[in-house]
Formats: structure tokens, sequence, C-alpha cells
């Protein structure tokens, strides 16, 4: 799997948007960017992925650049429940998730 | 809550011992996975079932070992225990295997090893 470069850490007003970004430089073509997150030291939480488009749920939005070799999370009004540790992971056509050291995301009033 | 169980939520146990952790994974998911989270490595993938066999597997030592049963449920067994072996373990499942099955991860087991 392609490796990962994240900010070891970040802050954010609450009710901001906070914008995560991710190093993948050496994706491949058929790789996915995932983008999980643990809250203290709950389980990680699925957020959301996305190969080529830009992609947006209930949680988030994920934009990649065109030559794939970064990418940004946005969450669009930060709370408090966001502050976390964000994972972004590329993977191939492999089962397992590898975690990276993420980003520690604090949300502060 | 994810659907995903796991007992004990602490275990406290001494070196040289054995202990088994438990997951039940969502209702209907066929896959189940294993990490270990401590503080020097971080969260690593141990060993994956898929539907009672093993798929794949991870840095998972030789003094662990882990099964799915018929009913899906897995459980981890850890022996010969040592002070590094002190961790978070967390259960995963996802519905089928397969690269780009979303996990949802259940809350963990924190394992003390005195």
């Amino acid at each position: 799997d392609a490796k990962t470069t994240q900010p070891p850490s970040m802050d954010c007003a609450e009710g901001r948007a906070a914008n995560l970004p991710c190093n993948h430089s050496t994706i491949s073509g058929n790789e996915y960017v995932y983008w999980y997150r643990q809250i203290h030291s709950q389980g990680p939480q699925y957020i959301i992925h996305g190969l080529k488009n830009n992609e947006t749920n209930e949680m988030a939005s994920l934009i990649i650049t065109e030559d794939r070799k970064s990418s940004t999370l946005i969450l669009p009004h930060a709370t408090l429940r966001d502050t976390a540790v964000y994972y972004c992971i590329v993977r191939t056509n492999t089962d397992k998730l590898i975690f990276g050291t993420g980003t520690r995301l604090q949300v502060f009033p | 809550d994810s659907g995903v169980t796991q007992t004990p939520k602490h275990l406290i146990t001494a070196t040289g011992q054995r202990v088994t952790l438990r997951c039940s994974p969502r209702s209907g998911d066929l896959s189940v996975y294993w990490y270990q989270q401590s503080l020097d490595q971080g969260l690593q993938f141990l060993i994956q079932y898929y539907n009672g066999e093993e798929r794949a597997k991870g840095n998972i030592l030789e003094r662990f070992s882990a099964q799915q049963f018929p009913d899906l449920h897995s459980e981890l067994n850890l022996s010969s225990l040592e002070l590094g072996d002190s961790a978070l373990y967390f259960c995963a499942s996802s519905p089928l295997a397969g690269a780009y099955n979303e996990q949802f991860f259940g809350p963990g087991t924190r394992l003390t090893v005195l």
C-alpha cells in the first residue's frame, strides 16, 4: 500500500471548517483514499473514501487533487466532538487497513 | 454504536498467563478483523477471518491465535503473555471480504499485563 504523510497535529475553532491534508505521492491508479478517525481510545470510525472524484457525505467532504498525489478531508463545521486523531489510508486490493500516525485535530471553543 | 461488540472491556492479568478476547460482528457481516494498538506501534493489523476461514495475516505473534466460529463470532487467544502485550485490541467487521469493504470497529478490549 502507498504511504501517506499527514501533519502530526492541527487546531481548529469550533464552527469553522477543518481542512486536514494528506500526501500520497506514490499512489497507484487503482488505490483508494480512505479516512478514519479515532476519538480518544474508541474504535476507529469510518468517515469517507474516494478514488478520483471529490466525495461528500453527511460527515465530511473529500477533495482529491487531479494528479491524485494529495487529498484534503474537510469537516465543514467542526464541533468539539470532532476532536480526534484522523487517519488517511491508501488502500489497494488487500483487506487490511494500514494505519499511519495520523493527525491529531483539536477543536477549541 | 457500530454494532460490533467486544468482551471484556478491560482485562488485567499477569505475565505468562493466557487470555481470550471475544468479538461479535455486526449482524450479517462475514469478515472479522483483529487489530492491536499499543503506544509504541500504533494500530496494527493482526489477522482476518472470512466465513470461518483465515483470510489474511499481519504481524501476529506465534503466541497469538484466533478463530471464527459457525455463528461468526471470533475469539483472539493470547498466551504466554508479556508486558509488551499490554495494548488495546480492536475487532472490526465487514459484510464481505475484499479491499473495498468498509470496516466497522468495536469499542476494544484494554489488556494490561502486570
